[in-house]
């Protein structure tokens, strides 16, 4: 139980393109959902928290305009990178918390790799 | 959330036990230790996590010391599937995940 998909899991665009990356929790509920960020031989880094029906919260220095969060369901939230540049390039990976579960952890997605040319 | 303190790189031979350790000095009282792990290229994967008390399951054991300002992941029997980066995470219950440069664990034949 408690599994997060992500879709796509590999997207290449091109540079000023818009792309959006889908997570689902696919056998629960999920109130909050989490994207996160991870360049090449680093940690992960929290991008912002998205409830169910309201205004993501962005993690300081990341653009609310740029990328886009989405949570309209309980299981499902989108996070859409506009106007991607190259430095965009990164795996983001999404995490849904799954109420009664573990003390309420997080399940993660498998990922998904952008590569913005 | 407190800050842990990781060795950055372990081997481990295959069949053998893995220990291992995080430093969270400044953890407070209702704070919990969470482990994960991640394999290259996937999401990370929720291990095992504790409060005061060690904790067992299917994948590891947590050994928290007494004055809980430590503690041990132990993996009983580790496998090359094991390769990871495993990462120590206090947090409050419901509180965020921050993941800090985990330990890069090879397990080797």
């Amino acid at each position: 139980g408690a599994v997060v998909s992500q879709h796509p899991s590999r997207v290449i665009c091109k540079s000023g393109t818009s792309v959006k990356i889908e997570c689902r929790s696919l056998d629960f509920q999920a109130t909050t959902m989490f994207w996160y960020r991870q360049f090449p031989k680093q940690s992960l880094m929290l991008m912002a928290t998205s409830n169910e029906g309201s205004k993501a919260t962005y993690e300081q220095g990341v653009e609310k305009d740029k990328f886009l969060i989405n949570h309209a369901s309980l299981t499902l939230s989108t996070l859409t990178v506009t106007s991607a540049h190259p430095e965009d390039s990164s795996f983001y990976i999404c995490s849904a918390r799954s109420p009664g579960t573990y003390d309420d952890g997080q399940y993660f997605g498998p990922g998904t790799r952008l590569t913005v040319t | 959330d407190a800050k842990t303190t990781q060795p950055p790189s372990m081997d481990c031979a295959e069949g053998r036990a893995a220990n291992l350790p995080c430093n969270h000095s400044t953890i407070s009282g209702n704070e919990y230790v969470y482990w994960y792990r991640q394999i290259h290229s996937q999401g990370p994967q929720y291990i095992i996590h504790g409060l005061k008390n060690n904790e067992t399951n299917e994948m590891a054991s947590l050994i928290i010391t007494e004055d809980r300002k430590s503690s041990t992941l132990i993996l009983p029997h580790a496998t090359l599937r094991d390769t990871a980066v495993y990462y120590c995470i206090v947090r409050l219950r419901r509180g965020e995940l921050s993941f800090g440069a985990g330990t890069t664990v090879t397990v080797r034949a």
